[in-house]
């Protein structure tokens, strides 16, 4: 069972406009939410991350957002660059010691100029 | 750029010999993971280490072995490859505390054949 599901295999987005991309989680114990960013034959990049005692964080161009009645949380990038073409995958974990994250599928961003 | 390093970068090997992964860190960090990515299940998680000779089993552990001997060396060990093993593993470095994000190397693509 997928415990962080990210729906959207694919996104694309004109350059310019916001891209938002969706998570959603099953396990009600998770507190501590991450996006990472990835490019081919690289690992991923660190984006942004949220504790679960915030409903919204942000840095520059990237918001996340945290709906914990829902167990949802959402990326958005605005505006798009074409740079921003790339792999995003959601993540969370349990806050004790060592970060065990668990992923979603990944949604692949593709700006479009 | 967190200085995490991964050897080999692609290895094809046979069914039934053993394989050994390297991960190398230079920013001293307690905690190391190894996951391996596929295709619509995202990352997910081995192995992990909080300290030299420190492990503990992640969520797709059978077939795999990690040692830690100092604390910048985590090695995964697969002791008799099969085809399932057939994959991209990261290695990932973290600090000490929950929030600092984890730095990943940028894998190593094995083959099974």
């Amino acid at each position: 069972d997928q415990q962080v599901k990210q729906n959207s295999p694919s996104l694309s987005v004109q350059e310019g406009r916001i891209s938002i991309l969706n998570c959603d989680y099953t396990n009600s114990m998770f507190d501590y939410f991450l996006w990472y960013k990835k490019y081919p034959a690289e690992g991923p990049t660190f984006l942004i991350s949220i504790s679960s005692i915030k409903d919204k964080n942000e840095d520059g161009r990237f918001t996340v957002f945290l709906n914990k009645s829902a167990k949802h949380l959402s990326l958005h990038i605005v505006p798009s660059q074409p740079g921003d073409s790339a792999v995003y995958f959601c993540a969370a974990s349990v806050i004790q010691g060592a970060q065990k994250l668990v992923f979603g599928q990944g949604t692949r961003l593709t700006i479009n100029p | 750029d967190a200085g995490i390093t991964q050897s080999p970068r692609h290895k094809v090997t046979e069914t039934g010999t053993p394989v050994t992964l390297r991960c190398h860190q230079t920013e001293n960090h307690r905690y190391m993971y190894w996951y391996r990515q596929d295709p619509g299940h995202g990352l997910r998680l081995i192995h992990y280490s909080y300290g030299v000779k420190d492990t503990d089993k992640g969520e797709v552990s059978d077939g795999y072995s990690v040692s830690r001997s100092k604390t910048e060396d985590f090695l995964l060990t697969l002791e008799s490859a099969t085809s399932s093993q057939t994959s991209v593993y990261f290695c990932a470095s973290g600090g000490p505390t929950y929030n600092s994000p984890l730095h990943f190397g940028n894998g190593t693509r094995l083959t099974v054949t």
